[in-house]
């Protein structure tokens, strides 16, 4: 499975952009970058999937370079219900193989 | 639907007692996970199920059992916990293959074992 690294935490205040990289150096071919969010107390949930340049939905925008080997998480103008941990998690989309999530990154968002 | 359900919430235990957490899913979805979490960590696999009738042994197996008793219900086995088990457990399911890598999770089970 390939391993991804993310930054242990970051701060941002309310109506900031947060970008949020994780490398993935020995992603594979098949291999789809997925993103989750994880609040205290609850399971993690599902936030965007891309495979490869850009990819964007309601609340986020997931950027993959043409090596695929990172990827930038993007949530525009954060706000305090946005602190949670972000978890990027690499594999194929077959099902056979489980996904690992990593540490995470915690985000916090100032008032 | 209920979507991912998981009993019990939380759970006490004596070194050396068993038990078993449940999870049933209403999504007709063919795979399904266990997780572990400890405090300020992130998750790990313990098993997975790819399928119904089939079970494979993730990051963190050893002092588990599971049992994917039907497509809808997977369940996880303490033979005799030890305090090293103390964590919350999630679990977990997808639709299976193809699409988006979208799993599903439970509210949890917070385990003490003392």
């Amino acid at each position: 499975l390939a391993k991804t690294t993310q930054p242990i935490s970051m701060d941002s205040y309310e109506g900031q952009e947060v970008n949020i990289t994780c490398s993935h150096n020995n992603i594979a071919t098949n291999d789809y970058i997925t993103w989750y969010q994880q609040f205290p107390s609850q399971g993690p949930r599902f936030i965007i999937q891309g495979y490869k340049t850009k990819v964007t939905n309601e609340v986020a925008s997931l950027f993959i370079p043409a090596d695929r080997k990172s990827s930038t998480l993007s949530l525009p103008r954060v706000s305090l219900s946005d602190t949670a941990v972000y978890y990027c998690l690499v594999g194929d989309d077959t099902g056979r193989r489980a996904l690992t999530f990593g540490s995470g990154t915690r985000l916090q968002v100032q008032p | 639907n209920a979507g991912v359900t998981q009993t019990p919430k939380f759970q006490v235990l004596k070194t050396g007692q068993s038990m078993t957490l449940q999870c049933a899913q209403d999504m007709n979805h063919n795979s399904m996970y266990w997780y572990r979490q400890d405090p300020g960590m992130g998750l790990r696999l313990i098993y997975y199920s790819a399928s119904e009738g089939t079970t494979d042994k993730g990051e963190v197996p050893n002092g588990y059992n599971v049992s994917r008793l039907n497509k809808r219900e997977f369940s996880l086995r303490l033979e005799s916990a030890a305090p090293s088990q103390t964590s919350v457990y999630f679990c977990a399911s997808r639709p299976g293959t193809g699409g988006k890598n979208e799993q599903f999770f439970g509210p949890g089970t917070r385990l003490t074992v003392l």
